[in-house]
């Protein structure tokens, strides 16, 4: 089945470590997103790339970073200088040349920062 | 700036009984409209989604929507709610052109027995 895996599920670290969260989709999307999503304030978008080797940062770049080497993954890295990492982290896709438009969701990656 | 409101945090209701979460957009071109929900720990799940065309939409496990324009609105309705419906709902905007989604800060139902 299609779809889009993000691993691990849960990852615990310890401050001044950097950390690679792992997104993989098989839908043959072109662009990717991830997201941040704490307790009452939604998602907001950290990157987002609509092809191979372009990203753009979104509206909490900050402390984060991305590499878009193939269609088919997206990792992202937290690094030390985010300053409150701890949270649920979703990584999703989509296909605008399909003209469907909506996103589709990984199961999330909840990154705890002891 | 383009945001989205869902202005009710919680909502609890009975089951069997009918319910509406409210979304509200604030861009005024035409917007490509979701409303997904999402279970603890879970991903998000697209329930329905609203492009073009009829104004009312159906979606998945009986929800339905209806797009206003003239109130930049976009609820979320269902007639009759069942206990697995206990989650939390997320309204999103995008725009044609753009790669943006962008989230309101969901609405948690709680679904009494």
């Amino acid at each position: 089945d299609g779809g889009i895996t993000q691993s691990p599920k849960y990852l615990f670290r310890k401050e001044g470590q950097n950390v690679t969260l792992s997104c993989e989709q098989n839908l043959n999307h072109d662009a990717m997103y991830w997201y941040r999503q704490d307790p009452g304030q939604g998602l907001r978008l950290i990157y987002y790339s609509q092809i191979v080797n372009d990203f753009q940062k979104g509206d909490i770049a900050e402390g984060y970073s991305v590499s878009r080497e193939k269609k088919e993954s997206f990792p992202l890295t937290v690094t030390s200088a985010q300053k409150n990492p701890t949270a649920f982290y979703l990584c999703a896709s989509s296909s605008p040349r399909l003209n469907t438009g909506e996103l589709f969701f990984g199961e999330g990656s909840r990154l705890t920062v002891l | 700036a383009q945001s989205v409101t869902q202005p009710d945090i919680h909502i609890t209701v009975s089951e069997g009984a009918s319910l509406e979460l409210r979304c509200n957009y604030s861009y005024g071109a035409t917007p490509y409209l979701f409303w997904y929900v999402q279970s603890p720990g879970q991903g998000l799940q697209l329930l329905l989604k609203y492009f073009s065309g009829d104004t009312l939409v159906q979606g998945i496990k009986g929800f339905e929507a209806e797009f206003k324009r003239s109130q930049s609105s976009f609820n979320l309705r269902k007639p009759s709610v069942h206990w697995s419906d206990a989650a939390e709902y997320f309204c999103a905007v995008a725009y044609s052109g753009t790669y943006k989604y962008i989230f309101g800060t969901g609405t948690r139902l709680k679904v009494l027995a």
